[in-house]
């Protein structure tokens, strides 16, 4: 079993739709990232969270430390926003990576 | 544009052989953290470095190392090279040793042949 798993594996979107992937860890963490990994495979950093909530322009990452669960939302879905979007937990002296979610917004 | 750059984007070799990565920072930036991304493996971290000392270890084989010297710049240096190391090689970096998003770098690809 990965220290983080992330769901779903895949996910396919009309342009508008609200968009929520999900990430669950095992391990002790610090500090949660969000990165978004573009088809050119760039990496982005789009949050780190230890607690709460955090909103960039149309998206929100929320993590639940007792239920040792992050979302990433995308609302208003838009094409550019396809992408790979990967959570990593970080322990302190490890990152533990999920496998990453692939998201396809058609126009 | 991160800001972190790297160097070579892509470097062929053949097996046996050794390679030396490197990355510079963002301006001001004291930390450097390494990543492989292979695609049966994902995403893995290898190690991290602040103000020139090791910080945090992760998934690094004994025939890699780095360092990070004191202009901040740091190198990745693998060696005895085998097919399973073809990846990409990422550099990030960040303000402080943690609690700090990261700045990623383009990357290198690495074939081995």
């Amino acid at each position: 079993k990965n220290e983080v798993e992330q769901s779903p594996q895949n996910l396919t979107a009309q342009e508008g739709e609200f968009i929520t992937i999900n990430c669950s860890y095992s391990v002790g963490i610090s500090a949660l990232h969000w990165l978004q990994q573009h088809p050119g495979g760039g990496i982005v950093s789009l949050f780190m969270l230890s607690s709460g909530k955090k909103k960039h322009g149309r998206l929100i990452a929320t993590i639940n430390i007792q239920e040792k669960h992050s979302s990433l939302h995308i609302t208003a879905s838009h094409p550019r926003d396809s992408a790979v979007y990967i959570c990593a937990g970080f322990t302190g002296n490890q990152f533990y990576f999920g496998t990453g979610t692939s998201l396809t917004v058609i126009p | 544009d991160s800001g972190v750059t790297q160097t070579p984007k892509h470097l062929i070799t053949a097996t046996g052989q050794r390679v030396t990565l490197r990355c510079s920072p963002r301006s001001g930036d004291l930390s450097v953290y390494w990543y492989q991304q292979s695609l049966d493996q994902g995403l893995q971290f290898l190690i991290q470095y602040y103000n020139g000392e090791e910080r945090a270890k992760g998934n690094i084989l004994e025939r890699f190392s780095a360092q990070q010297f004191p202009d901040l710049h740091s190198e990745l240096n693998l060696s005895s090279l085998e097919l399973g190391d073809s990846a990409l090689y990422f550099c990030a970096s960040s303000v402080a040793y943690r609690g700090n998003e990261q700045f990623f770098g383009p990357g290198t690809r690495l074939t081995v042949l």
